[in-house]
């Protein structure tokens, strides 16, 4: 089946420099993603979701870019901070799939002073 | 309460053991899942329900079950624990009745089965 996967399992990063955080996914008809941060022992924790009619949102620090025509999705944090370190994941929903969200494996985002 | 719970936050049980997972929003969201996470495998979604009285089955259904007799309220059984069901499960919630939108989390269970 298509699946909703992430470029690199682990991202280092030093303060105050910019993190991108890279995700493919392989279904066309993919109308909706969303990224989700998740600390250690807690859940996941929503950060900025994107629709298929947009190209690009903005957050506060955080920005998610859609590629559609490389079916490309990417997240980028602004002046990475400790509280930044966590496993980043994204997901997508199929327009047919009631709100079902099929999660990536995740990346973990260690942030370095 | 505020948002999702989940409960108990940890749990050691004895295989072959019967066990029910709590989970309760106050968000009057129309759907819920429940989720295991592994590690290396990310979230799998066990079983949804898209509103009360109706649920469906997810990518891992085989050894649980769930109810939805109303709202809030979304337990997950696991009627003879093995050890493969060792994990974490985490429970979500979201309002879908638009169309996709963003999920609830609660906290996570930690089930050790052994």
């Amino acid at each position: 089946g298509e699946s909703v996967g992430l470029h690199l399992p682990t991202l280092s990063v030093q303060e105050g420099d910019n993190s991108i955080i890279n995700c493919a996914y392989s279904n066309s008809a993919s109308d909706y993603f969303i990224w989700y941060k998740q600390e250690s022992g807690k859940g996941p924790q929503f950060i900025i979701d994107i629709r298929s009619n947009m190209d690009k949102r903005q957050g506060q620090r955080v920005t998610v870019l859609l590629n559609k025509t490389v079916k490309h999705l990417s997240l980028q944090i602004a002046a990475t901070q400790p509280g930044d370190s966590a496993v980043y994941f994204c997901a997508e929903n199929q327009p047919d799939s009631w709100g079902k969200l099929q999660f990536g494996a995740g990346t973990q985002v260690v942030v370095t002073p | 309460i505020a948002g999702i719970t989940q409960a108990p936050t940890s749990q050691i049980l004895a295989a072959g053991r019967r066990m029910t997972l709590r989970c309760t929003q106050d968000m009057r969201h129309n759907a819920m899942y429940w989720y295991r996470q592994d590690l290396g495998l990310g979230l799998r979604l066990i079983h949804y329900s898209n509103t009360a009285g109706t649920t469906g089955k997810g990518e891992v259904p085989d050894g649980y079950s769930v109810s939805r007799a109303n709202t809030d309220d979304f337990p997950l059984t696991l009627a003879s624990a093995v050890p493969s069901q060792t994990s974490v499960y985490f429970c979500a919630s979201s309002d879908s009745r638009s169309g996709a939108s963003e999920q609830f989390f609660g906290p996570g269970t930690r089930l050790t089965v052994l």
